[in-house]
């Protein structure tokens, strides 16, 4: 068990531009959330996968977002258009579906400061 | 939709003490699961310890144990004999146990716990 993998652990980069994060999960995690911690706060769900299907997105993902989770493996989440707002620490988590009291396991996040 | 509340922004405890951290939440579903996390600075979350709600007993992991009380909506964590390393954000955390909806975790704004010597 590796854990969950994030990169980059950082990202600075300018207002308007386009970012992608990657995720790798724990190998036989079917499951794979995006969540968003922004500074004294807690994570906030923005979307999850079951195997390669998307299956629900928070209002938080704007449709500057997107997110893809080709083969049922890795995901990336890519943003568009950084704004100020997107400045916020992006973390990763994953478990195996079967019981519903399974963790989620995190990753460390990536931290995006957008100039 | 389910909120989470965690009233106490900053806690201290010292070394070898015992701290009682506060969480509340508000659902109107019976079949839930309730987790607090740890989240040291800089690294990673760690699970702590989860409670299903359909179990009356408290859920106990060696020094850490939870006081879950349904009826008041209440998810209270026990840290006891109080270690450095204990020095984190702890969040708390909310998930439906309804297979048909998201598994995503509801978390509260987190408590700041401090160990002192």
């Amino acid at each position: 068990d590796t854990g969950v993998s994030q990169d980059p652990r950082h990202k600075i980069t300018k207002r308007g531009q386009n970012v992608t994060f990657r995720c790798d999960p724990i190998s036989e995690h079917n499951r794979l959330y995006w969540y968003r911690q922004t500074l004294g706060q807690g994570p906030e769900f923005l979307t999850y996968f079951q195997n390669e299907a998307q299956l629900e997105k928070s209002r938080l993902l704007s449709d500057r977002f997107s997110a893809e989770r080709p083969k049922g493996s890795f995901s990336t989440l890519e943003i568009q258009r950084t704004e100020q707002g997107d400045s916020a620490m992006y973390l990763c988590a994953s478990s195996l579906e079967g019981m519903g009291n399974q963790p989620q396991h995190f990753g460390d996040g990536t931290r995006l400061s957008i100039l | 939709a389910q909120t989470v509340t965690q009233s106490q922004p900053e806690m201290s405890v010292q070394e070898a003490e015992t701290v009682t951290l506060s969480c509340t939440y508000d659902t109107s579903e019976s079949d839930y699961y309730l987790f607090w996390y740890k989240q040291p600075p800089s690294r990673q979350m760690i699970l702590v310890i989860r409670q299903e709600a359909y179990k009356q007993q408290n859920a106990t992991e060696n020094r850490f144990s939870v006081n879950f009380q349904k009826a008041a909506k209440s998810f209270s964590l026990k840290i006891s004999d109080s270690q450095l390393g204990d020095a984190a954000m702890y969040f708390c955390a909310y998930r439906s146990g309804n297979t048909g909806t998201a598994s995503k975790l509801t978390f509260g704004t987190g408590t700041r716990l401090q160990v002192t010597l």
